[in-house]
């Protein structure tokens, strides 16, 4: 059975700081994996999503890396902003490619 | 429409009510999802339709949980004899194809609460 560990549970940088939140999967067997944000009360925001046969994918100040073989993911976000507060979620499709395995989620906090 | 539209955004049902959630997806997404979020957890999966069909609905927790989607658009999440352990908010999301390599949306959720 998939399970989604994200590290670390909570997170409280000033602004400005470069911060990496980590996600381990104990399944390498995945067709993709998602990064999302979630604001509190809120939805969840897409942020990227790293195809099984890709290692990276940018966006912005956001980069997401994937280690498959290793069970690996890394969120970087640099220059953190005050705005970047959220709780950050990892995700990774099953192997039936019909679910999304969640992370309970990193909740960073950045302040001014 | 723009995203995905979750109604009631919250419902407040008493233990033994049966409940509706509904769930639009964005038009033209072929896959929807549901899922539940309880508090300080990562959401947990309930069922997956493809189009009209239930694909998976391996994560549904007992009986009392049943979702449609009969035209294969708008969905709804029905809930049987709610108990106090049904509280949680239930999040729908609708991808455009099934699975692989495309990107879930999800809509803002419904807070389900059991009194």
């Amino acid at each position: 059975k998939q399970e989604v560990t994200q590290i670390p549970a909570a997170l409280s940088v000033p602004e400005g700081e470069n911060l990496v939140l980590n996600c381990s999967f104990t399944d390498s067997a995945i067709y993709n994996l998602q990064w999302f944000r979630q604001d509190p009360g809120k939805g969840l925001t897409s942020l990227l999503l790293i195809q099984s046969s890709q290692r990276e994918q940018t966006s912005g100040r956001l980069n997401a890396s994937l280690d498959k073989s290793s069970g690996r993911s890394t969120l970087y976000i640099a220059a953190s902003q005050p705005g970047d507060s959220a709780t950050y979620l990892c995700a990774v499709m099953n192997q039936a490619g019909t679910a999304l395995i969640f992370g309970k989620g990193t909740t960073l906090s950045v302040s001014s | 429409g723009a995203g995905v539209s979750q109604t009631p955004s919250n419902k407040v049902t008493e233990k033994g009510k049966y409940v509706e959630l509904r769930c639009d997806p964005i038009s033209g997404h072929t896959a929807l999802y549901w899922y539940r979020q309880s508090l300080g957890q990562g959401p947990e999966f309930l069922i997956y339709f493809q189009g009209t069909g239930a694909a998976d609905d391996s994560g549904l927790p007992n009986d009392r949980f049943f979702a449609v989607r009969p035209e294969g658009s708008v969905s709804t999440l029905k809930i049987q004899r709610t108990e106090r352990g049904d509280s949680a908010v239930y999040l729908c999301a609708s991808s455009l194809l099934a699975g692989v390599n495309t990107e879930a949306f999800f809509g803002q959720g419904t807070r389900l609460t059991v009194v």
